[in-house]
């Protein structure tokens, strides 16, 4: 299994700013991924952060907004940039191990004034 | 595209009642279908997969490739089987995970 801790656990950001999420993991892993969660909706791939090279986005989503670092096998931060009310969410950091199950941090609730 | 559907927001069931929590998916490859679970105040995690065809918590879940679909399964709810469940596919070799938009399952005394 894997322990991902995740902080903050939770932020109150003016518009405009920016907040960058950091997600620990305890074991080596070649990729970590970023969701999101919308109040109400499901969890929503952002990206794959991949050690040693750029992160891979999903459709709807970009480097500029949601730039992500990997510096190293255990470690991985996402920021939300330029924040509108409309990126009030939960953000999650996950790991999958031997592509069988995905473990999950415990998420960054973010909310947006 | 792949796409995973749970058609009940919301599903309300008497303790002792079988559930049915359905799945549906869309994908041209040979998917892994999974069910999470998340409990009140706590970090989403696996319930079960469907390549194991295990039972965990007298929960089940069969995958039927003709139907698309991965419902999962208990005959008698207990209380504490009120969470929210997740339905996910996740494509083979690639690690990422696509879920459903959940089910809020809600077991009356």
């Amino acid at each position: 299994s894997a322990v991902i801790s995740q902080k903050p656990s939770r932020d109150i950001c003016q518009r405009g700013t920016s907040l960058t999420i950091q997600c620990q993991v305890d074991s080596q892993v070649t990729m970590m991924f970023w969701y999101r969660q919308q109040p109400g909706q499901s969890l929503t791939l952002i990206a794959t952060a991949n050690q040693g090279s750029e992160a891979t986005y999903e459709s709807g989503f970009v480097i500029d907004k949601f730039p992500i670092s990997r510096p190293n096998l255990t470690f991985s931060t996402l920021t939300v940039s330029n924040m509108s009310p409309e990126d009030s969410s939960i953000y999650l950091c996950s790991v999958s191990l031997m592509n069988t199950e995905a473990f999950f941090g415990q998420g960054t609730r973010l909310t947006v004034v | 595209a792949q796409r995973v559907t749970q058609p009940e927001k919301l599903l309300s069931v008497f303790k002792g009642a079988p559930v049915e929590l359905k799945c549906n998916y869309s994908y041209s490859g040979s998917p892994e279908l999974f069910w999470y679970v998340q409990y009140s105040r706590q970090r989403l995690q696996l319930l079960l997969r469907h390549i194991s065809r295990e039972s965990i918590k007298g929960f089940t879940a069969d995958l039927n490739k003709g139907e698309t679909s991965f419902h999962l399964k208990k005959p008698f709810a207990q209380e504490e089987d009120s969470a929210m469940y997740y339905c996910a596919l996740s494509l083979h070799n690639f690690n990422k995970f696509y879920f459903g938009s959940g089910t809020k399952l809600n077991v009356k005394p």
